[in-house]
């Protein structure tokens, strides 16, 4: 059974860093892309970046480039989205996806729990 | 505001079908395949429906999807109060080179 399992939430203050995880099982995870998604209180979903494990490749929205760093431990089966600095507005929300892609056909085929994370003064 | 448009909010009564649309562009949905989440109250998304209109393993053929020109919508007939939900549309989106979603579409069952 295909399963993405997130860290918990957290709370940090603004100014600090953090680093949250996405734990891959039940697939080969070099073999498909991850990718992570932002979902403000309220609002919609956002994709931020994604990245191929097997190889590194890692891709992001322009909105998220120099926002925040997408990695991973193949090794370990995991994925990880950090922040360096955070701020009151990336209080979310934040999905990773496994990302099925093949020739001009793609889309999120399994989901993580969520990590809520709170940036709070 | 998002690449993709969805009405805010759509609502009908059991057992009716209610449709839900999804507009883009020649870069997202004119040139690729559109796919379908939902998201139920407190939940993660799940994916609906993938490639304009196929249903996963599990997804009811109550849900289907359909795509014409640079336009996507998703219709659900027979519709149940387990049907509550945010739906997204979703599509590649090939001057951002990354996937595009809609704001999301609340529907809610009277």
């Amino acid at each position: 059974e295909v399963q993405l399992v997130q860290s918990g939430a957290e709370v940090k203050k603004p100014g600090e860093s953090l680093k949250i995880s996405c734990k891959g099982s039940g697939y080969s995870f070099s073999n498909y892309w991850i990718a992570w998604v932002r979902q403000m209180p309220g609002k919609g979903l956002e994709w931020m970046g994604i990245m191929y494990p097997g190889d590194s490749d890692t891709r992001y929205s322009p909105s998220f480039q120099g926002q925040v760093t997408i990695s991973a431990d193949k090794s370990i089966s995991a994925a990880y989205l950090q922040w360096s600095s955070l701020k009151a507005s990336d209080t979310a929300m934040y999905y990773c996806a496994r990302r099925v892609q093949m020739g001009t056909i793609g889309y999120f085929d399994f989901w993580g729990q969520g990590s809520l994370v709170t940036v709070s003064s | 505001q998002s690449v993709l448009t969805q009405p805010p909010s759509a609502s009908g009564t059991p057992g009716q079908r209610v449709t839900i649309s999804c507009s883009g562009s020649s870069s997202n949905i004119g040139s690729n395949t559109v796919n379908w989440y939902q998201q139920l109250p407190g939940t993660a998304p799940k994916l609906l429906i993938y490639s304009n209109n196929q249903r996963p393993s599990g997804v009811p053929d109550r849900f289907s999807g359909s795509k014409s020109g640079t336009s996507a919508s998703l219709a659900i007939s027979g519709l149940q109060s387990d049907d509550e939900a945010d739906y997204y549309c979703a599509a590649w989106d090939d001057s951002l080179n990354g996937p595009v979603f809609g704001g999301g579409t609340k529907l809610t069952v009277l």
